[in-house]
């Protein structure tokens, strides 16, 4: 079953503006993970955030974590065509097993 | 550094038939997951192996998925018979142990006619 649910399923936008799409997941959580896929590049790792931790910056990417709503936001500024892609949050729920549980991602375009 | 290998890249069968796929990590990594992307969705984790150990394959369809990694490096995916739902894009991952980053390879779309 799905853990997380993104928000917009789609988005579409300027190039140079920035993207902002949201994640809500349903249990605790160990981290949550941010990965983008597209056609030519397949799933990629973008930026993982513990659950002790509040915000994390990487380059271009800004992630928040609140626990206590169960959310997270990936923001993306100066957006490029390159960024076209689907985003996914995935979290994983500690222990030993640590496999990924998606949400059913954000479709972001960006218009030249 | 070489990625997460899978081959085939794409495979066409007709239901009830058999088919098998096969994921090559990156060198050194300890953990292999296996995902299953139903088109518009998320992946869905089916199995994941320490070394050469099952750790957690509680949504793997045991009446007709199997999985195996012999030796702790390569690892194989069995769907026998297929069903027409199977129709996904099959995903390996490795990480170099758990809790760590995981990697993924470029996948295997599987059709069932």
């Amino acid at each position: 079953s799905q853990q997380g649910e993104e928000d917009p399923q789609a988005l579409s936008i300027q190039e140079g503006e920035n993207a902002t799409m949201n994640c809500s997941y349903k249990t605790s959580i160990n981290n949550l993970q941010w990965y983008r896929q597209n056609s030519g590049r397949g799933l990629v790792h973008l930026i993982l955030i513990r659950s002790n931790e509040r915000e994390k910056h990487s380059g271009r990417l800004r992630v928040t974590l609140d626990t206590s709503k169960k959310s997270s936001s990936l923001l993306i500024t100066a957006s490029r065509a390159a960024d076209t892609a689907s985003y996914f949050c995935a979290t994983t729920s500690g222990g030993g097993a640590d496999g990924l549980t998606f949400g059913k991602g954000t479709h972001l375009i960006i218009q030249p | 550094e070489a990625g997460v290998a899978q081959s085939p890249r794409y495979k066409i069968i007709e239901k009830r038939q058999s088919v098998a796929f096969w994921c090559n990590p990156i060198s050194g990594h300890a953990t292999l997951y296996w995902y299953q992307q139903i088109l518009g969705q998320g992946p869905k984790l089916l199995i994941q192996f320490q070394n050469n150990g099952v750790v957690d394959d509680s949504q793997l369809p045991k009446d007709r998925f199997s999985a195996e990694r012999l030796k702790g490096v390569d690892s194989t995916l069995k769907i026998q018979p297929a069903k027409l739902e199977d129709s996904a894009v099959y995903l390996c991952a490795s990480s170099l142990s758990r809790g760590n980053e995981q990697f993924f390879g470029p996948g295997t779309r599987l059709t069932v006619l």
